[in-house]
């Protein structure tokens, strides 16, 4: 099977830049999507195809994926930035297909 | 605006059934791919299976397969997943997303989620 491998966790001051990666065999071959998710609540789509944002995400959330990390960038964190980010993968031939990684909690110092 | 509406918190003991449901407003729900996502206490993220109600087409992770059941109401917009067997380790919250299955297969819409505590 697929795996993704988060950092267990990341720590960034309030209006600094925060990255989160997410590493995989050549992940960049694939479209990488995140999840922020706050304690408590479902997850919220924050990216996907790598790089786009729903409507209603800030522009302080952007994503790139080259080689074997795909990366999270949070800019001018917030406090209310602090949550669970996850990543996800379609590897259509694994099992199973979709492939999350293990998270990633962002704390704001 | 599609909303995925789950049903309540479960207390179920092992070796019983669970059967968990998710209405569905906004957007044609026969269209969708709803998939269930499900999350252990303090773990992360696991899929469990999807289903497409137009083609009446589920897939499910090997890991769950000949325990869960995924089906779908299209007259009331509700899916359905049923996990047998349970057992301890399932305890944890479950989750239906609606999947976006073009070619880039993402979760655009959650529901808020359905505890279900497998305990003796």
């Amino acid at each position: 099977s697929y795996v993704l491998t988060q950092p267990p966790s990341v720590s960034v001051a309030p209006g600094q830049t925060a990255w989160i990666t997410c590493g995989g065999d050549n992940i960049g071959g694939k479209s990488v999507h995140w999840y922020q998710q706050r304690p408590g609540q479902a997850p919220l789509l924050v990216v996907y195809d790598n790089s786009a944002r729903p409507s209603g995400i800030p522009e302080r959330f952007s994503g790139s994926n080259s080689g074997d990390t795909a990366t999270l960038t949070l800019s001018r964190v917030e406090a209310g930035d602090e949550a669970d980010y996850y990543c996800q993968v379609w590897h259509n031939s694994g099992d199973p297909p979709v492939v999350f990684g293990g998270g990633t909690k962002l704390t704001v110092l | 605006q599609v909303q995925l509406v789950q049903s309540g918190a479960e207390v179920k003991k092992p070796g019983s059934s669970v059967k968990v449901s998710c209405k569905a407003s906004g957007g044609t729900f026969s269209s969708y791919t709803i998939s269930w996502v499900r999350q252990a206490p303090g773990q992360g993220l696991e899929w469990m299976g999807r289903l497409l109600p137009i083609l009446n087409m589920t897939n499910y992770a090997q890991k769950f397969q000949g325990r869960v059941t995924i089906t779908a109401d299209t007259s009331t917009s509700t899916a359905y997943m049923e996990l047998s067997s349970l057992r301890s380790e399932d305890t944890a919250v479950y989750y239906c997303a609606r999947m976006v299955s073009t070619h880039l297969y993402y979760f655009d819409y959650w529901g808020q989620g359905t505890l279900v505590t497998v305990s003796s």
